[in-house]
């Protein structure tokens, strides 16, 4: 079983809809979450990035982390036929420099 | 400032040939990343560099392929020999100790015949 696992594996949603994605890890020792956005053909970018309890705006997205539970969601409200994508979720654990990866959820948005 | 670089952006290579990708780091960036994407299997970690020094070497991957950081801003992937499983896309990232969001180059894509 993958270290990040991300869920659902796949998500269709209409424009204007909202979108929800998650993201749990199976390691305690997780310290730090990013949620990188990969269109097709092109490199993963990073969107955003929590450490703390609680959740994080900028613009349409937000990030929610419940550390307890080892679970962190990317929200993404007025989703756009731009949003399809790939978004992958990353963990840092013991402060180390090495990002671990979940599978990703492929997001599609239907005009 | 200039993100990470590689080169090629396509490589076509016969089962059994060897082949270099190539990475520029984002100047001032210490860690260096390689990994390999692929529908199925998704990001892997081949190598990572800190300051030039190798930190992680990936561990199945080994046999065949091995990273190296000749300067602070440059590194090579070396393939050898090729096997058509080894077709994906080869991403390079790099980032600053203490900052750790990692900085993806556009990636190189292999394609083994």
């Amino acid at each position: 079983q993958q270290k990040v696992q991300q869920s659902p594996e796949s998500l269709i949603v209409p424009e204007g809809g909202m979108a929800s994605l998650n993201c749990t890890s199976s390691d305690r020792n997780v310290d730090y979450f990013w949620w990188y956005r990969q269109h097709s053909g092109k490199s993963p970018k990073m969107l955003m990035s929590i450490f703390s309890n609680g959740e994080k705006e900028e613009g349409r997205f937000t990030v929610h982390l419940n550390k307890a539970s080892l679970h962190t969601s990317l929200h993404i409200r007025d989703s756009q036929p731009s949003d399809s994508a790939l978004y992958l979720c990353a963990a840092r654990y013991n402060a180390g420099a090495k990002l671990t990866f979940g599978g990703g959820t492929r997001l599609t948005v239907r005009p | 400032d200039a993100g990470v670089t590689q080169t090629p952006r396509h490589e076509v290579a016969e089962k059994g040939q060897t082949i270099i990708l190539k990475c520029e780091p984002v100047s001032g960036h210490n860690d260096l990343f390689w990994y390999r994407q692929t529908k199925i299997q998704g990001l892997e970690l081949l190598s990572y560099f800190r300051s030039k020094s190798l930190m992680e070497d990936g561990g199945a991957f080994k046999d065949r392929f091995k990273a190296e950081m000749l300067n602070s801003s440059f590194s090579t992937l070396k393939i050898q020999p090729t096997e058509p499983k080894d077709s994906a896309v080869y991403l390079c990232a790099s980032s600053l100790p203490g900052e750790d969001t990692q900085y993806f180059g556009p990636g190189t894509r292999l394609l083994v015949l």
